[in-house]
This record gives structure tokens, C-alpha cells and sequence, in this order.
């Protein structure tokens, strides 16, 4: 199985700051087929399914603001939030689906300073 | 609209058994791969299982294989899991997702408590 790990496990940023989220996986993700990375991020809010932020690493999601962004390559991957606000409160996990058992990471929890 | 609705979800006692629903709305049910993933009181994520549009290929997390069966009825727009010989540790919220491969569409989840 490959295991996914996030870093840190919680952050708190002051509004209009940097948020920086680390994923490690224990494998390489990247599909030869696609030259793409099979890896994915989720904003999880308290009370509410997961929401598809970006995929293929680095491909953001329709609708979602563009302070969001993914990149990284091979087995180490970032989310980055340019400039964090009140709504980007939430739990984010990376998730790999080059394999079967499809895996999260553990989670980050981002808190506003 | 995409739509994805879990229910079925209830109280049952350990060693019981459940059957979870997924009903899809907004596009061609048939055609998409769908997923299980389950998220324990306060814990991460789960994924559980896999079914492609055809049932032709399923897959098992370790951590059910043999007590759930995912299935589908096209026919119905409907996605499900039976669970059978719960546990404490299967007490959780169920989401149904679809799969692009990544998981586009989640579902609201359904809570399904194993307790006596």
C-alpha cells in the first residue's frame, strides 16, 4: 500500500499569509501512461463532505479561487494557499489514486492566527 | 446538477448487518467508476471500495474485504454497500464518491453507528 504523509499537522496562519501544506508519498505516483501525478487534494469543513481542490497535482478544480494551488512531483507534493482567509478554515488531504487501496493523507488542520 | 444522496445509514449492534444506498443525479450514472469512503468520529479519511460502471472490476480496502459488498444498478442510478458482521471500529460517517480517477463528487454521508 502506499502510504501518505502529511506535514504539518496543523498550521495557523494570519489572514492574508502564506499556508504551506506537505505530502509525502511512500512511492512514486507518477503515471508513465498520462506523465501525470495521481494525487489529489481535499478542503474538508467541520460538518461537510470533502470538496476536490486540485488534481493531477497541480490541476486546479473548476470554481475553486486561485490562492489555491498544488505542485510537486514523483513522491513529495505542496498545497499551497497564497494568501489564507477566513473561509480556507478546514481540514486538507492529499490522496493518492495511482494504486489500489486509493489512500489519504492523515490530514492538516489550518487555523486562522 | 451532480447530485450524490447516501441513506440506510442507522444504529445497528455489533455483528449486525446494514445495506447503504446511493442515489446519483446530474449525469450518466453508467459511465463513471464509484467509491465507498468512510470517515470515523473525529479521524481522516477511508477509501473502502471501488466499482466501475460496468461491475466489472471491484475492489476491497483490507479492512472489509470479505464483510462488504459494494454493487450497482445502473438501471436505478444507484450505488450500494452491504455491511455485514459490523464492528465498533465500522462506526462511522459513509460517503459515496465518483471517480475521474480522482473523486470529483462526494455525497453528504450517511452515519452508521455499531453499538449495543
Amino acid at each position: 500500500d502506499i502510504v501518505m504523509t502529511q506535514s504539518p499537522d496543523s498550521l495557523a496562519v494570519s489572514l492574508g499569509e502564506r499556508a504551506t501544506i506537505n505530502c509525502k508519498s511512500s512511492q512514486s505516483v507518477f503515471y508513465i501512461t498520462n506523465n501525470k501525478n495521481s494525487l489529489a487534494w481535499y478542503q474538508q469543513k467541520p460538518g461537510q463532505p470533502p470538496k476536490l481542490l486540485i488534481y493531477w497535482a497541480s490541476t486546479r478544480e473548476s470554481g475553486v479561487p486561485d490562492r489555491f494551488s498544488g505542485s510537486g512531483s514523483g513522491t513529495d507534493f505542496t498545497l499551497t494557499i497564497s494568501s489564507l482567509q477566513a473561509e480556507d478554515v478546514a481540514v486538507y488531504y492529499c490522496q493518492q489514486y495511482y494504486s489500489i487501496p486509493r489512500t489519504f493523507g492523515q490530514g492538516t488542520k489550518v487555523e486562522i492566527k | 446538477e451532480v447530485q450524490l444522496i447516501e441513506s440506510g445509514g442507522g444504529l445497528v449492534q455489533p455483528g449486525g448487518s446494514l445495506r447503504l444506498s446511493c442515489a446519483a443525479s446530474g449525469f450518466t450514472f453508467s459511465t463513471y467508476t464509484m467509491n465507498w469512503v468512510r470517515q470515523a468520529p473525529g479521524k481522516g479519511l477511508e477509501w473502502l471500495s471501488y466499482i466501475t460502471s460496468t461491475s466489472n472490476t471491484i475492489y476491497y480496502a483490507d479492512s472489509v474485504k470479505g464483510r462488504f459488498t459494494i454493487s450497482r444498478d445502473n438501471a436505478k442510478n444507484s450505488l450500494y454497500l452491504q455491511m455485514n458482521s459490523l464492528r465498533a471500529e465500522d462506526t462511522a460517517i459513509y460517503y459515496c464518491a465518483r471517480s475521474l480517477p480522482h473523486f470529483d463528487y462526494w455525497g453528504q454521508g450517511t452515519l452508521v453507528t455499531v453499538s449495543s
